[in-house]
């Protein structure tokens, strides 16, 4: 089956530092990639949604400044957590589509923020 | 917007038992629904996928079943094992896109 590859898995990092997470589409291209955050005893909300070659679009209450997503190629989206804080501390989560229905996870990244 | 409620939040059960997690969602026009398997801190594993014109769908001791019209599907786990415990999500998907209404999950524990 198809593979997402979502990376770090674990980050822990300073309040006031960015954060990278990647998430590579490795044997399909992906028209469209989705991150999801989820904080702790909730559901995984949709944050954006992202085309490649397109800005990224956000769902209400999603900061884009704060969350910036890169979608440049078939194969590799980012999320990028500017300033972190506490508060933004959580499990994000990519999926990817595939030029039919399918559509993929990523195996998450948990960000703690101190 | 599509609301996902799952019932119950958690649940005890002994080795061998069989039980239902519930799902229900609020807008019909869905195009398909999916079942979830998340670890403690890990990504999510699809177990099964009902196509808006299934009912339901079997992959061995799991059987998903749809009901569009009362906007309810049902996860049934026969013979429960300890390996079993996880939490459950179920994720409606809508009908003009690729993004997923989750729930907050089952937290299911099968105790030896």
């Amino acid at each position: 089956g198809a593979v997402v590859s979502q990376h770090p898995s674990r980050v822990i990092c300073k309040s006031g530092t960015s954060v990278k997470i990647e998430c590579r589409s490795l044997d399909f291209q992906a028209t469209t990639m989705f991150w999801y955050r989820q904080f702790p005893k909730q559901s995984l909300m949709l944050m954006a949604t992202s085309n490649e070659g397109s800005k990224a679009t956000y769902e209400q209450g999603v900061e884009k400044d704060k969350f910036l997503i890169n979608h440049a190629s078939l194969t590799l989206s980012t999320l990028t957590v500017t300033s972190a804080h506490p508060e933004d501390s959580s499990f994000y989560i990519c999926s990817a589509r595939d030029r039919g229905p399918g559509l993929f996870f990523g195996s998450g990244t948990q960000l703690s923020v101190l | 917007k599509q609301e996902v409620t799952q019932i119950p939040a958690a649940l005890s059960v002994p080795e061998g038992e069989n039980l239902v997690l519930n799902c229900s969602f609020t807008d019909s026009a869905i195009y398909n629904l999916q079942w979830f398997r998340q670890d403690p801190g890990k990504g999510l594993t699809s177990l099964l996928l009902i196509q808006s014109s299934q009912r339901e769908q079997t992959s061995g001791r799991l059987n998903a079943s749809l009901d569009k019209s009362s906007g309810r599907s049902t996860l049934y786990i026969a013979a429960s094992q300890p390996g079993d415990s996880a939490t459950y999500l179920c994720a409606a998907r809508g009908g003009s896109g690729y993004a997923l209404n989750f729930g907050k999950g089952t937290s299911l524990l099968v105790t030896p």
